[in-house]
């Protein structure tokens, strides 16, 4: 049964780094039709998608955050990770890691969802 | 980017009546790459419909997908206690993922 799971430090300060680790725990993260992604949610208000990864290491992220934000993996670990740097207020928000998975359509056609998500961890950047 | 709006805001209902709950797109979404989440309070989101029209797994029936183009809805055809959250749009295209900003059905 999958499960993901979130952590690392609650709260981060001004201008420093957002740093966090998603723990895949049935060992799929190098599975082929997955990708593994991240989607972050401001206390309050609406999801914004802010990136993904490929087991082989091939990135896509959000061009609002292109600038500040990077995710890696470790398939050895079964982790994959968020960095995001120079953080704001702005940057607090529950932050959810989610499998991306290849889905067939009632048309046939393959695309891309977020289909399993974990539970989020509240991330606040405050002094 | 295409942003999604969503329609309306709040509806409020009651258990066993129907509801629409409407998307617009500012461009067309290309072959329908379209999904729909639901959201309860302290919960992460839960995929229901993707490609505009097809049930994730285990979603029940009373929830239905259809639409094209630019106009999506989600219909729920009869209302159970445990429906009533806010409810998202995504699309994705040019290699980026957007969300509308919700309705919440009450």
């Amino acid at each position: 049964q999958l499960q993901l799971q979130e952590s690392g430090p609650r709260l981060v300060k001004p201008s420093e780094t957002l740093s966090l680790t998603c723990t895949v725990s049935d060992g799929s993260i190098s599975t082929t039709s997955y990708f593994w992604g991240w989607i972050r949610q401001p206390p309050g208000k609406g999801l914004e998608w802010v990136g993904h990864i490929y087991y082989s290491g091939t990135t896509y992220y959000s061009p609002s955050l292109q600038s500040r934000v990077s995710i890696s993996v470790d398939t050895s670990k079964s982790q994959f990770s968020l960095r995001l740097t120079s953080v704001t207020a702005t940057d607090t928000a529950i932050y959810y890691c989610a499998r991306r998975s290849l889905m067939t359509t009632v048309t046939g056609t393959a695309q891309y969802y977020f289909d399993f998500w974990g539970q989020g961890t509240l991330v606040t950047v405050s002094s | 980017e295409i942003v999604l709006t969503q329609s309306p805001g709040i509806l409020s209902l009651s258990p066993g009546e129907g509801a629409t709950l409407s998307c617009r797109a500012s461009q067309s979404v290309r072959s329908n790459y379209l999904a729909w989440y639901q959201q309860k309070p302290g919960q992460a989101p839960r995929l229901l419909i993707y490609g505009a029209s097809s049930r994730a797994t285990g979603i029940p029936d009373r929830f239905s997908g259809s639409g094209s183009g630019t106009d999506f809805t989600l219909t729920i055809s009869r209302l159970e206690p445990e429906d009533f959250a806010v409810y998202y749009c995504q699309q994705y295209g040019r290699s980026l993922y957007t969300f509308g900003q919700g309705t919440k059905l009450e």
